[in-house]
């Protein structure tokens, strides 16, 4: 059973700080990754998908690798803004696979 | 498209009541899923559908939930009886061959 697991719980940072997202998943063997963006008391956005075969995907600030062996993803948030804090969650799976979620950072950006 | 749509945004019923969750995927999408979150368990996947058919449903917590997707543009997720627990924020999202997954704005259920 695939398990999903992001550390730290919440991060809190001043603006303008560059800062990385850890995603760990237990089975390698996923056809993608993709990490979702989450303000309270709404639904989730996705912000970037990356396949099995890709190594990273970049848009705008943000840019997420994926290193299958080692059963690792990161999404990092550069020159980070008040309107980056929201909840950032990782889902694992895709194709003939289940996906699952992550229980998601909360990051708050300080002005 | 309008992305995916979700009816109704907001459900307050009493327990014991019947309540049905409705959802029309983006269109052409093959895949469909019901996810339920709450601050205790995080998100959750209760159900997904390929081509309208249910491919898993180990995460339905009971026999008092079910999912039905008659046609590619529509599901329902129907809770009988509901019960105070149940009061979570149900997301149904879509993709396109199990790749990237587009949510809901989720309905907000209050089981009293």
């Amino acid at each position: 059973k695939q398990e999903v697991t992001q550390i730290p719980a919440a991060l809190s940072v001043p603006e303008g700080e560059n800062l990385v997202l850890n995603c760990s998943f237990t089975d390698s063997a996923i056809y993608n990754l993709q990490w979702f963006r989450q303000d309270p008391g709404k639904g989730l956005t996705s912000l970037l998908l990356i396949q099995s075969s890709q190594r990273e995907q970049t848009s705008g600030r943000l840019n997420a690798s994926l290193d299958k062996s080692s059963g690792r993803s990161t999404l990092y948030i550069a020159a980070s803004q008040p309107g980056d804090s929201a909840t950032y969650l990782c889902a694992a799976g895709g194709g003939y696979q289940k996906v699952t979620f992550g229980t998601g950072t909360k990051l708050q950006v300080i002005p | 498209d309008a992305g995916v749509i979700q009816s109704p945004r907001h459900e307050v019923t009493e327990m014991g009541q019947e309540v049905t969750l409705r959802c029309k995927p983006i269109s052409g999408h093959d895949y469909l899923f019901w996810y339920r979150q709450t601050m205790m368990r995080g998100l959750e996947l209760l159900i997904y559908f390929n081509n309208n058919v249910p491919i898993d449903d180990s995460g339905m917590p009971e026999d008092r939930f079910s999912a039905k997707m008659p046609n590619a543009s529509f599901s329902t997720l129907k809770i009988q009886p509901s019960e105070p627990r149940d009061s979570a924020v149900y997301f149904c999202a879509s993709s396109l061959a199990n790749l990237e997954q587009y949510f809901g704005p989720g309905t907000r259920l209050t089981v009293t």
